[in-house]
């Protein structure tokens, strides 16, 4: 069976530090691959997706990237965290071509 | 573009009370439609989906149908439990290979016991 994790599960930072949350998948090959933002009382924003190894779609500009270097893992990072970065960060996979996305445990990023 | 409006919350009900949620959506083609839920603390589980017009999703008590004549999925339960406390997540699918979901804002459910 397909499982997906995420790492750290909690990260406290200062602001201005930099940020590297990790997800992979095990259990699938080439999966679509996705990170979402959840702020607090706020609905899922989707910040980026993957179809293939190095292989990113941005969905929103702002100060984070994205990074494919493995097909089950997917990488979000930033160079300098800003305050409103803080939020709940959830990878998500689907398999190819079908619609259906699977979502991991998430990581909660208070930025201070 | 592709939309999804859920209705406001917070709700909040007596255990074994009957649940409706209403859901409605604006889309170009015939996308799939999906409830997800997240319990505090935790990622979203997929409860239900429906992949075409008159299709009846249903999981855990669950059920939603797709209306493509009112352009909703409004999902319902006949007798809510306290475990069914949660936030829930209308979302439609973009008919892409990119497999995108748009989202709903997410409504909180509340059980009283």
């Amino acid at each position: 069976s397909q499982t997906i994790h995420q790492w750290p599960a909690t990260l406290v930072q200062p602001v201005g530090s930099p940020l590297s949350l990790e997800c992979t998948v095990e259990g699938t090959s080439n999966p679509n691959l996705y990170w979402y933002r959840q702020a607090a009382g706020r609905g899922l924003q989707l910040l980026f997706y993957s179809v293939g190894i190095g292989q990113i779609s941005s969905e929103v500009p702002q100060n984070l990237s994205a990074s494919r270097p493995q097909d089950r893992q997917f990488i979000l990072s930033s160079k300098k965290l800003l305050l409103s970065d803080s939020g709940f960060y959830l990878c998500a996979w689907s398999v190819r071509r079908e619609d259906t996305q699977y979502f991991g445990p998430g990581t909660r990023l208070t930025v201070l | 573009g592709n939309s999804v409006t859920q209705m406001e919350g917070p709700v909040t009900l007596s255990e074994e009370a009957f649940l409706t949620i209403n859901c409605t959506y604006t889309a170009t083609g015939y996308p799939s439609l999906f409830w997800y839920v997240q319990y505090p603390g935790e990622g979203l589980q997929l409860l239900l989906k429906a992949t075409k017009a008159d299709d009846k999703g249903s999981n855990k008590g669950f059920e939603a149908t797709y209306r493509k004549e009112t352009t909703s999925f409004h999902l319902e339960k006949g007798s809510v439990q306290v475990s069914d406390s949660a936030v829930y997540f209308c979302a439609l699918s973009d008919t892409g290979a990119n497999s995108k979901l748009t989202f709903g804002k997410g409504i909180t459910l509340s059980v009283r016991p």
